[in-house]
């Protein structure tokens, strides 16, 4: 049973381009959640997704990012427009259920965003 | 607003030694909490969780406490090893969503 899939690992953009980085959840897990970590601090919360539905996107900024996660295929988060504070590592998790987040929640090994 | 945060940024201890992660949550209606090991260019790793009915919960070699009159969690690790050198966040679950705090640096000196 494959873990929480994320890729590319690494990703380097120009301003002003497109970023869009891709989550594949374990197998059976249909939620998944999005976060975003600077250099040296913590993880902070962007959004909530079941299939085909956003649940939460609180921690999502208003302009340039957005996220998906369709019937089929992985759960995307698109950056547009990048700019040099996108640069961070993004995280995503997936648990089979909602109702919270903890043992049943894995986390994948992230996309490092660069903007250059 | 909501936070977690930690109070010590770095914490170094000589390998066999126990270690004493703490962290200080704002949140008193969240009811459940967890540590996560976050090693170098990889995602966090779940550790040990711990509900607001509870006051401590132990694991392998590691133990969580929960002080709700103080807001205050902690993470033990006894008998400190090599491989636990890493980052460690604290965690509170809030509305379907976990909330982090900046994490901690453990080094662990051979």
């Amino acid at each position: 049973n494959a873990g929480v899939m994320q890729n590319p690992r690494h990703l380097v953009r120009r301003r002003g381009q497109e970023a869009r980085l891709r989550c594949s959840p374990m197998k059976g897990h249909s939620h998944v959640y999005w976060y975003r970590q600077l250099p040296e601090e913590g993880l902070k919360f962007m959004v909530y997704l079941q299939k085909e539905n956003i649940i939460d996107e609180s921690g999502m900024p208003k302009e340039r990012f957005s996220a998906e996660f369709p019937k089929e295929g992985p759960s995307i988060l698109r950056i547009q427009q990048v700019v040099r504070g996108d640069s961070a590592a993004y995280f995503c998790a997936s648990s089979p259920r909602g109702g919270g987040v903890g043992t049943e929640a894995f986390f994948g090994q992230g996309t490092r965003l660069t903007v250059v | 607003g909501e936070s977690v945060g930690l109070h010590l940024p770095t914490l170094s201890v000589q390998e066999g030694d126990n270690s004493i992660i703490n962290c200080a949550y704002s949140n008193s209606a969240s009811d459940y909490f967890i540590w996560y090991k976050q090693e170098s260019g990889k995602g966090p790793q779940f550790i040990i969780d711990i509900r607001s009915n509870m006051d401590k919960r132990q694991g392998q070699r590691v133990t969580v406490l929960l002080n709700k009159t103080v807001k205050h969690l902690s993470l033990q690790i006894a008998a400190t090893q090599p491989g636990d050198s890493a980052v460690y966040f604290c965690a509170e679950n809030h509305r379907d969503k976990l909330v982090f705090g900046a994490g901690t640096i453990l080094r662990v000196k051979s």
